[in-house]
């Protein structure tokens, strides 16, 4: 079973707008990545949080990381169309596990 | 610097027909993965290597095999192909200590008629 979950699924904003995004994962974690996928196109890595950091900043990115809940956040400030895309996190399981696991992602659209 | 390679970029396969799926990378990664991404099931496992000479199987390793002969390719298999498998595959690689993340190249659409 796939080890983070997204919420929400879908989310529309308007260009200059924030989006938050949350991903829920299941085991104790080394670290934590967002990523981020165009349609069409792989992935693409925009940040890396371990499990020992709490927040973490990459221009207008600010990732969040809450081990006792399982959680994380993603908040991208000041949105622009260019933004519309896929995130997802990817968590690897402590203890060695070398897996990188994925969640379904969700579906971003910045209407302009 | 090509980063992760991916070939071929479109296939269409027969049910039962084989074929092997090539993930080339150059930037000296120790790890390596495949996944299929399925309409609303995300990105899932199917096979990873953690170095020359090794895999190990993800979420959904049934119907696939995989090989790393060399440390910057990762094959994969698929002996008898099933309409089921029709997806986009991803390959992707890493460093161990996945300093700056996985890399991922730019997807196979495979079809099974």
């Amino acid at each position: 079973s796939q080890q983070g979950e997204e919420d929400p699924q879908a989310l529309s904003i308007q260009e200059g707008e924030n989006a938050t995004m949350n991903c829920s994962y299941k085991t104790s974690i080394n670290n934590l990545q967002w990523y981020r996928q165009n349609s069409g196109r792989g992935l693409v890595h925009l940040i890396l949080i371990r499990s020992n950091e709490r927040e973490k900043h990459s221009g207008r990115l600010r990732v969040t990381l809450d081990t006792s809940k399982k959680s994380s956040s993603l908040l991208i400030t000041a949105s622009r169309a260019a933004d519309t895309a896929s995130y997802f996190c990817a968590t690897d399981a402590q203890g060695g596990s070398e897996k990188l696991v994925f969640g379904k992602g969700t579906k971003l659209t910045v209407n302009p | 610097n090509a980063g992760v390679t991916q070939t071929p970029k479109f296939r269409v396969l027969k049910t039962g027909q084989s074929m092997t799926l090539l993930c080339a990378q150059d930037m000296n990664h120790e790890y390596m993965y495949w996944y299929r991404q399925d309409p609303g099931m995300g990105l899932r496992l199917i096979h990873y290597s953690v170095g020359e000479g090794t895999t190990a199987k993800g979420e959904v390793p049934d119907g696939y095999n995989v090989s790393r002969l060399k440390k910057q390719n990762f094959l994969l298999g698929l002996e008898s192909a099933a309409p089921s498998q029709t997806s986009v595959y991803f390959c992707a690689s890493s460093y161990s200590d996945r300093r700056v993340g996985a890399f991922f190249g730019q997807g196979t659409r495979l079809t099974v008629v």
